[in-house]
């Protein structure tokens, strides 16, 4: 069965700083990865996902994430952050023919004036 | 213009009392989905319907009953509600049935207090 690990229930930068949201993942099959943003009273929006093309995934919004085999991680980035930013972060795992999304505990981001 | 919507949005209720949401897609999709988000903000999926047949049931009590009278919809309807269930609900749509990568698309959720 797959699972996601997030580092990091809250994690609180300065605007203008760098983002780093951190997941890892387990899965005995090459998984597809996604992570999804959440912003207050709304519903989940995909940022980006793996799919096995690119290693490098450039998403919505200035988001990219790397999907790296050997540290099972795919961590999200982000080079500036904005005050528009402060939300919900969820990474997510699916594999061929699971036809479901196991989700990550989620992290929220706050964006420091 | 709305892609995924639920209602209600907001729904609350007594224990013991049986309630439904509901929730329509209009992007077309084949497969559509409900998830529960817990106060800690954990998800979970807990149905999955690809042209109105059920794929997924995640070991969901009874009491909840999801119907997909056709492909734009899915509902879910929840007896004897008890305080456990309190939560937002979200309802989602992807296309493709069985292709795991596709993205998903999710309404805006219905928060459900039990009291």
């Amino acid at each position: 069965a797959q699972s996601v690990t997030q580092l990091g229930s809250h994690v609180s930068v300065s605007e203008g700083a760098l983002v780093l949201l951190r997941c890892n993942y387990s899965s005995s099959v090459p998984p597809y990865l996604f992570w999804y943003v959440q912003y207050p009273n709304q519903g989940l929006q995909l940022l980006l996902k793996y799919t096995s093309a690119a290693t490098l995934v450039k998403g919505i919004n200035g988001f990219e994430a790397e999907f790296k085999k050997s540290e099972t991680s795919f961590h999200l980035t982000k080079p500036s952050a904005h005050m528009s930013d402060a939300a919900e972060y969820f990474c997510a795992v699916s594999v061929k023919g699971a036809q479901k999304l196991v989700f990550g505990q989620g992290t929220r981001l706050t964006i420091n004036p | 213009d709305t892609a995924v919507s639920q209602t209600p949005k907001y729904l609350v209720t007594q224990m013991g009392n049986d309630k439904s949401i509901k929730c329509e897609q209009n992007l077309g999709h084949d497969t559509m989905y409900w998830y529960k988000q817990d106060s800690k903000k954990f998800l979970k999926i807990m149905f999955s319907y690809n042209n109105k047949e059920l794929i997924i049931n995640e070991t969901v009590p009874n009491r909840f009953s999801p119907k997909s009278p056709d492909k734009a919809h899915l509902n879910l309807h929840i007896n004897s509600l008890e305080l456990g269930d309190s939560a937002v609900y979200f309802c989602a749509s992807s296309q493709g049935g069985i292709v795991s990568y596709n993205e998903q698309f999710f309404g805006p959720g219905t928060r459900l207090t039990v009291l």
